[in-house]
């Protein structure tokens, strides 16, 4: 498996733009994840899915910030208008959740937000 | 929200010496997870354990359930273990995987 995929790997846009990330998860998961890390406030959850459906969205900052999950192979996060303050590393994560609950999560590369 | 507190923050060791990291949390939690991040920016899962021991090549990973608390070692540091180690809980009653971190701990072992 090739495990995690997400694209684009860098961003940079300007203010006020539109921004989509995106995100494959492996096959077989039915959960993903969507975290931000930035130096100061380090890894946050944004938003995860479990069998597409989102599960808790909390961590989401404003409604500039919006995530989809049209099916088990694909997820969007999208920022809409993009800011400065939004500039960061995007990771994606999917996981292999039972009934036991707890399961490893595998990330991928993440993506990198620069907004000027 | 469980509060995670990792310690040190900032770690430099020398090729071969016994490296501990400290995690403690706030709150009751189903699992707690030890993760790596390389200076390229990767994340790995190295450990996720409920209770007791793991033990992977070199690392070893404790929790101490009633205590809140869990230990990362690494014995016979080498250079390449240059990295983030980040402590994160994923709450109990949930079976969802969502997970709270620490701030990290910055390793740096020199040769």
């Amino acid at each position: 498996d090739a495990g995690v995929i997400q694209s684009p790997r860098h961003e940079v846009t300007e203010m006020g733009q539109e921004v989509t990330l995106r995100c494959k998860p492996i096959s077989g998961h039915n959960s993903l994840f969507w975290y931000r890390q930035t130096m100061m406030r380090g890894l946050e959850l944004l938003i995860y899915f479990n069998n597409n459906v989102p599960i808790d969205d909390s961590g989401m900052p404003e409604d500039r910030f919006s995530a989809k999950m049209p099916n088990a192979s694909f997820s969007t996060l999208k920022i809409q208008p993009s800011e400065p303050r939004d500039s960061a590393v995007y990771f994606c994560a999917s996981s292999l959740i039972g009934t036991g609950g707890y399961n490893e999560q595998f990330f991928g590369p993440g993506t990198r937000l620069t907004v000027l | 929200k469980n509060e995670v507190e990792q310690s040190p923050q900032n770690l430099t060791a020398q090729e071969g010496e016994f490296i501990t990291i400290n995690c403690s949390y706030s709150v009751g939690i189903s699992a707690l997870h030890w993760l790596q991040q390389h200076p390229g920016g990767g994340i790995v899962s190295l450990f996720m354990l409920s209770s007791g021991k793991k033990k992977h090549g070199r690392l070893i990973a404790t929790i101490n359930i009633q205590e809140k608390h869990s230990s990362l070692h690494i014995t016979a540091s080498h250079p390449r273990d240059s990295a983030v180690y980040i402590c994160a809980v994923e709450e109990g009653g949930t079976s969802y995987g969502k997970l709270t971190f620490g701030q990290g701990t910055i390793l740096t072992v020199h040769p």
